[in-house]
């Protein structure tokens, strides 16, 4: 079983609509969470990191995390074409303090 | 301000040729990471750096070192070079020594073995 797993996609989502990107993890302990965003042939960026159950809003988008059902979830809201990328989910690993284990990524498409 | 760079961008090696891949970042960063991205697979963790002088193994270290030079640099090099090692390397850096730091990716170098 992977440790974290994410639908590989792709999303299609009508531009102007909400996206929501889903990540499920096996280790109860993990403690961070983070979002990162890859545009195709670039590297991964920050877009949020979320340490507490709830939601937690940055502009246009909402990450939710619930612990005791182990997953975490990304809201876009009024999607944009410039949102089409690879969405990677990465969890703190139980066993180190440096290493974070990551999903494969959940390719969304934003259809104009 | 150039953040994370790394060099070259592009190789293509024979079997058993050895390389080293180069990575820099001039944003003051304790922390260094080496990682390969393979295709329908998360990021993977080769080696980090917490501290120049300091370097320890991560998820997939088998046929790499690495070399915290000084602060800024951290390489990673292939002494025999296998095709089951074709992959897109990542180089990050992240400001303190947790895993809660944000880490700030270098473009990649896309790696091809023949």
């Amino acid at each position: 079983q992977k440790e974290v797993e994410q639908n590989s996609g792709p999303l299609s989502v009508p531009e102007g609509a909400i996206a929501s990107l889903n990540c499920t993890y096996s280790d109860r302990v993990s403690q961070s969470f983070f979002w990162y965003r890859q545009y195709s042939g670039k590297s991964p960026e920050l877009i949020m990191s979320i340490y507490s159950n709830g939601d937690k809003e940055d502009g246009r988008f909402t990450a939710q995390l619930n612990k005791a059902s182990q997953y975490v979830s990304l809201l876009i809201r009024d999607s944009q074409p410039s949102d089409s990328a690879t969405y990677l989910c990465a969890v703190t690993h139980m066993d180190s303090n440096y290493q974070l284990i990551w999903g494969a990524g959940t390719k969304l498409i934003i259809k104009p | 301000n150039a953040g994370v760079t790394q060099t070259p961008k592009f190789q293509v090696l024979k079997t058993g040729q050895s390389m080293t891949l180069q990575c820099a970042q001039d944003m003051n960063h304790n922390s260094m990471y080496w990682y390969r991205q393979d295709p329908g697979m998360g990021l993977r963790l080769i080696y980090y750096s917490a501290s120049e002088g300091t370097t320890d193994k991560g998820e997939v270290p088998n046929g790499y070192n690495v070399s915290r030079l000084n602060k800024r640099e951290f390489s990673l090099r292939l002494e025999s070079a296998a095709p089951s090692q074709t992959s897109v390397y990542f180089c990050a850096s992240s400001a303190g020594t947790g895993v809660t730091d944000t880490q700030y990716f270098g473009p990649g170098t896309r790696l091809t073995v023949l």
